[in-house]
């Protein structure tokens, strides 16, 4: 699996976007990139993923760039619920089930 | 909406014990998997399936076993617990379809005494 890197950590204000980037300069050309997030004594919850082109769902939307080897979640509208720990993950193929979970980017976002 | 379902949230065994954590899925996955997470280390596999009564070793199965015996179903086995197993517990399944998400169970918090 290709390495990711994010950032340790990151504060935001209640009711603004925030752009959570991540490094994948490794990843192969059939890997896709996913997003969770792990609210405090929780499980993991899955947000977004993508291979190449631009995505976007109810919770966020994921920007790739065009070689791939970088992409941002965008959170529109951050809540006191946002509050969490974000993993950026590269997987291809079924295993998405077998990823590897680092320290992810503690986002705060504050009142 | 889909679940995965972890027996317990929180638990309190004695060193020693057979533990049984549970997991139950209804979204007829195939694959399911069971993860501990401690601080500082992410999230580490310890067991996964691809199939009823298919289990493969993760990259800490030591200390621990599984069972599949129906697709819905994944338990995680401490056959005498010890005290550097008291950890958080996770639990995902997902479908054989390429490229989809994992979906986790909302975790045991396992302390053993």
């Amino acid at each position: 699996d290709a390495k990711t890197t994010q950032p340790t950590s990151m504060d935001c204000a209640e009711g603004r976007a925030e752009n959570l980037p991540c490094n994948h300069s490794t990843i192969s050309g059939n890997e896709y990139v996913y997003w969770y997030r792990q609210i405090h004594s929780q499980g993991p919850q899955y947000i977004i993923h993508g291979l190449k082109n631009n995505e976007t769902n109810e919770m966020a939307s994921l920007i790739i760039t065009e070689d791939r080897k970088s992409s941002t979640l965008i959170l529109p509208h951050a809540t006191l619920r946002d509050t969490a720990v974000y993993y950026c993950i590269v997987k291809a193929g079924t295993n998405a089930g077998k990823s590897t979970f680092g320290d992810g980017t503690t986002l705060t976002v504050k009142p | 909406d889909v679940k995965v379902t972890q027996s317990s949230r929180y638990l309190v065994k004695r060193t020693g014990e057979k533990v049984f954590l549970e997991c139950v899925q209804d979204m007829d996955h195939e694959n399911m998997f069971w993860y501990r997470q401690d601080p500082g280390l992410g999230l580490r596999l310890i067991y996964f399936s691809y199939d009823v009564k298919m289990k493969e070793k993760g990259d800490i199965p030591e200390g621990y076993s599984v069972s599949r015996e129906k697709k819905e179903r994944f338990s995680l086995i401490l056959e005498s617990a010890s005290t550097n197993q008291t950890s958080m517990y996770l639990c995902a399944s997902t479908s054989g379809t390429e490229n989809t998400e994992a979906f986790f169970g909302q975790g045991t918090r396992l302390t053993v005494v």
